[in-house]
């Protein structure tokens, strides 16, 4: 157990539909990462939060976005949702936002759009 | 940019055999480098790290060394057991990229081990 929290486990919805995936790091990680597993693109990253403030962005579609809230949990919102943006959606936090600190990654939460 | 080249899998080994799992990265600063390990269902789990060359490391059997000169980070393993079968990842942070501390993946070794 590395400590991350990610909810639901699974979600399955329709095309055109808004999704919300919840995350809660670490205790006492300040920062959150999230990432896009899936079978054509891989482990990708698609934004950074560090206390509360956007840090960096990837490959993240401007249909996603995603905040940290003051008591540090965060949230990925995935709307118009495509075929496409089926896949595992991971989070993942680590203490000072620093790359030489490992990151600790939540379960997943398997996104499956019909 | 940053990008990291995997060995393509899946590989399939005997129990007791001795396993390496090729990586090579490219990065314009120094990065640390990373295993990662993920099992049947679960989360993505750090195996070993290294943050500078020559550095070595390991953790339950397994072992990677940071060579600077051929941009590699190869995993290795003496023994391998039914236990390690899982899909592994090969990943880097390049702390030139200042103030995004992502990691970059490679695609992934799916490992299974034969009793």
């Amino acid at each position: 157990d590395s400590g991350v929290t990610q909810t639901p486990k699974h979600l399955i919805t329709a095309t055109g539909q808004r999704v919300t995936l919840r995350c809660s790091p670490r205790s006492g990680d300040l920062s959150v990462y999230w990432y896009q597993q899936s079978l054509d693109q891989g482990l990708q990253f698609l934004i950074q939060y560090y206390n509360g403030e956007e840090r960096a962005k990837g490959n993240i579609l401007e249909r996603f976005s995603a905040q940290q809230f003051p008591d540090l949990h965060s949230e990925l919102n995935l709307s118009s949702l495509e075929l496409g943006d089926s896949a595992l959606y991971f989070c993942a936090s680590s203490v000072f936002g620093s790359s030489h600190n490992e990151q600790f990654f939540g379960p997943g939460t398997r996104l499956t759009v019909l | 940019g940053d990008s990291v080249t995997q060995m393509e899998g899946p590989v399939t080994l005997s129990e007791e055999a001795f396993l390496t799992i090729n990586c090579t990265y490219t990065a314009t600063g120094y990065p640390s480098l990373f295993w990662y390990v993920q099992y049947p269902g679960e989360g993505l789990q750090l195996l070993l790290k290294a943050t500078k060359a020559d550095d070595k490391g390991s953790n339950k059997g397994f072992e990677a060394t940071y060579r600077k000169e051929t941009t590699s980070f190869h995993l290795e393993k003496g023994s391998v057991q039914v236990s390690d079968s899982a899909v592994y990842f090969c990943a880097l942070s390049d702390p030139s990229n200042f103030g995004n501390e992502k990691l970059t993946f490679g695609t992934g070794t799916r490992l299974t081990i034969i009793p």
